[in-house]
């Protein structure tokens, strides 16, 4: 595609109930990143992933929260029993290059996905 | 840790009128990247203009430019002849370039930029 996809754009779910969140990357881009987003706020990392592997983690707030990259391309992160404070906008970015590496690197951001728990 | 600080909430301009926005950061790294981001009402996340800190010379996309002071870590956005469509949320963002690193985006809290007619 053109850019950064995210699905779903909208989700509403009840405390307690699992959500996954889809990103479908800039075709060929190598890093993958999510990010949270709170209202007012900037960007707060979670995690990124080097083609399929997940490179660091420290960002995810507890282990409710899990991302995948299985085929280096699409990823997928999940948020199980979900809670009201997990409500914010789920933003996922890609670049060219791989995180880590010197060299310029620019991330390009989808829409987002604006999470609502109730 | 680096930290990126927006020290402006909000800031407001008349149409065609310039406006500065201010931003800091604290980093003991040499070699890094600062980005500013714009989030229009529609909260997509777009690129304005990026800069490299080896690179002496200030970064220029069209009306946007930089003035980056790296002694003072001091990353300034300067946007001239103001349009209503730069109104928008935005973000001063930080990003090592040592090997190793994540390469993750560190942002500031953003400055909320109104543009009257």
């Amino acid at each position: 595609g053109a850019g950064v996809s995210q699905s779903p754009r909208y989700k509403v779910t009840k405390r307690g109930q699992d959500v996954a969140l889809r990103c479908d990357p800039i075709s060929g881009h190598v890093s993958l990143y999510w990010y949270r987003q709170a209202l007012g706020q900037g960007p707060e990392f979670l995690t990124y992933f080097n083609y399929e592997a997940q490179q660091d983690k420290s960002g995810l707030p507890n282990d409710r929260f899990s991302a995948e990259r299985p085929e280096g391309s699409i990823s997928t992160l999940t948020i199980q029993r979900t809670e009201q404070r997990d409500s914010a906008m789920y933003r996922c970015a890609s670049s060219l290059i791989a995180g880590g590496q010197l060299g310029e690197e620019t991330q390009y951001f989808g829409p987002g996905t604006r999470l609502l728990v109730l | 840790a680096q930290t990126v600080t927006q020290s402006q909430p909000e800031m407001s301009v008349q149409e065609a009128e310039t406006v500065t926005l201010s931003c800091t950061y604290d980093t003991s790294e040499s070699d890094y990247y600062l980005f500013w981001y714009k989030q229009p009402p529609s909260r997509q996340m777009i690129l304005v203009i990026r800069q490299e800190a080896y690179k002496q010379q200030n970064a220029t996309e069209n009306r946007f430019s930089v003035n980056f002071q790296k002694a003072a870590k001091s990353f300034s956005l300067k946007i001239s002849d103001s349009q209503l469509g730069d109104a928008a949320m935005y973000f001063c963002a930080y990003r090592s370039a040592r090997g190793g690193s994540q390469g993750n985006l560190i942002f500031g809290k953003g400055t909320k930029l109104s543009v009257k007619p």
